[in-house]
């Protein structure tokens, strides 16, 4: 399984973008790159997944540079709700969509 | 709405006992997983499950073992329960085809054991 490696805090001002990049130097080639936020008390919850190049939907984008080794999670115009956990990782489909989580991203939005 | 069930957010057993955690979705998802979260060291993987009485290891399964007798729902067992098992346990779901990693979580359970 390919490891993944993210800062563990960022700060953060309200109306602020903040891009969390993630490193997965061991990335295969089937491997998906999907990243999960996690409140307090609570399970994590899907944000976005891609492959390459970019990805967007209504919550943030992901970029993915042309080697895969790394990408960046963009959430844009962050609330105080955006206060979150935000965890990188990279999936193996061989083992029945099984994931690992890192430590996460510890991301606390300021007023 | 994807809904994944736990049967308690908070449980407290003594050392030794026999502990259930108890686990339902209601999607007919395939895939069903068991972690356990302890403060700095993330999301670890304990079993999952990929069809009814199916069952593989995870990262961590020393002290664990499962029961999937039916696709909704999946349970986790600790055999003789240990203080090294107080931990906060998440149940998630996922369908097995396709290439989406979108696992659909539980509340969790967060059990001490004294």
């Amino acid at each position: 399984l390919a490891k993944t490696t993210q800062p563990i805090s960022m700060d953060s001002y309200e109306g602020q973008e903040v891009n969390i990049t993630c490193s997965h130097n061991n990335i295969a080639t089937n491997d998906y790159i999907t990243w999960y936020q996690q409140f307090p008390s609570q399970g994590p919850r899907f944000i976005i997944q891609g492959y390459k190049t970019k990805v967007t939907n209504e919550v943030a984008s992901l970029f993915i540079p042309a080697d895969r080794k790394s990408s960046t999670l963009s959430l844009p115009r962050v609330s105080l709700s955006d206060t979150a956990v935000y965890y990188c990782l990279v999936g193996d489909r061989a083992a029945g969509n099984k994931l690992t989580f890192g430590g996460g991203t510890r991301v606390l939005v300021k007023p | 709405d994807v809904k994944v069930t736990q049967s308690s957010r908070y449980l407290v057993k003594r050392t030794g006992e026999k502990v259930f955690l108890e686990c339902v979705q209601d999607m007919d998802h395939e895939n069903m997983f068991w972690y356990r979260q302890d403060p700095g060291l993330g999301l670890r993987l304990i079993y999952f499950s990929y069809d009814v009485k199916m069952k593989e290891k995870g990262d961590i399964p020393e002290g664990y073992s499962v029961s999937r007798e039916k696709k909704e729902r999946f349970s986790l067992i600790l055999e003789s329960a240990s203080t090294n098992q107080t931990s906060m346990y998440l149940c998630a779901s996922t369908r097995r085809q396709g290439v989406s990693y979108e696992q659909y979580f539980g509340p969790g359970t967060r059990l001490t054991v004294t």
